[in-house]
């Protein structure tokens, strides 16, 4: 089944504490982007990739890392998390750059205290 | 720039009644239109997209959308609504490898 893999679904973390929300794809797309989803503010692009080592920020990069060293992974890094990074978390994919529409993980749902 | 507007963050609606879902976009080059619908819980899933040609986009679960280029507009409908259509749902355009998504609007289906 085509799909997009996101781990862990959901995460409770300490401010400052390091770590790594994965995503996989499956389906050999060349562009993975990573959003972030707040109420009213729909969701805001935070970096994507246009194919292996080639990565760029988005709308909203402070405080966020990835990187693309495989085709299929597209991890998003949080080094030092805040409580303003509390949110829900979608990977999604495409074939190229989103025209033909994007496939979605299920989401991560992060919490830092 | 790009940017998008949905003029509803909710829209409440009796089952089986039409339904109308607003969209506006402003951007200064040819774009492509989306709607992406969120069911609780889960993530985003493709329901229609316009790319050229035709102006009137059929979707997935009876849904249709209209792009009217004057207008900048991409409103989304369907003729009767059932209960499963309760969800977020969001416009989305993309151009030259930037999309940008609007606030979402929230459907709420009363029997």
């Amino acid at each position: 089944e085509a799909q997009v893999t996101q781990n862990p679904r959901y995460l409770i973390t300490v401010t400052g504490k390091k770590l790594t929300v994965t995503c996989s794809q499956n389906m050999n797309h060349e562009y993975m982007s990573w959003y972030r989803q707040d109420p009213g503010l729909g969701l805001r692009q935070i970096y994507y990739s246009m194919n292996v080592e080639v990565t760029d920020k988005g709308d909203v990069p402070e405080g966020y890392k990835v990187s693309r060293k495989e085709k299929r992974n597209f991890p998003l890094i949080l080094e030092s998390p805040s409580p303003n990074q509390t949110s829900l978390y979608f990977c999604a994919s495409s074939l190229r750059d989103g025209v033909y529409g994007y496939t979605f993980g299920s989401g991560t749902r992060l919490t830092v205290v | 720039a790009q940017s998008v507007t949905q003029l509803d963050s909710q829209v409440p609606v009796f089952e089986e009644a039409p339904v109308e879902l607003r969209c506006n976009y402003s951007s200064s080059v040819s774009v492509y239109l989306f709607w992406y619908v969120q069911y609780p819980n889960q993530g985003l899933q493709l329901l229609l997209k316009y790319l050229s040609g035709s102006t009137l986009v059929k979707g997935i679960n009876g849904f249709e959308a209209e792009f009217n280029k004057s207008q900048t507009s991409f409103h989304l409908r369907k003729p009767s609504v059932h209960i499963s259509d309760t969800a977020e749902y969001f416009c989305a355009v993309s151009s030259a490898s930037k999309i940008i998504f609007g606030s979402g609007t929230r459907l709420s289906i009363r029997p």
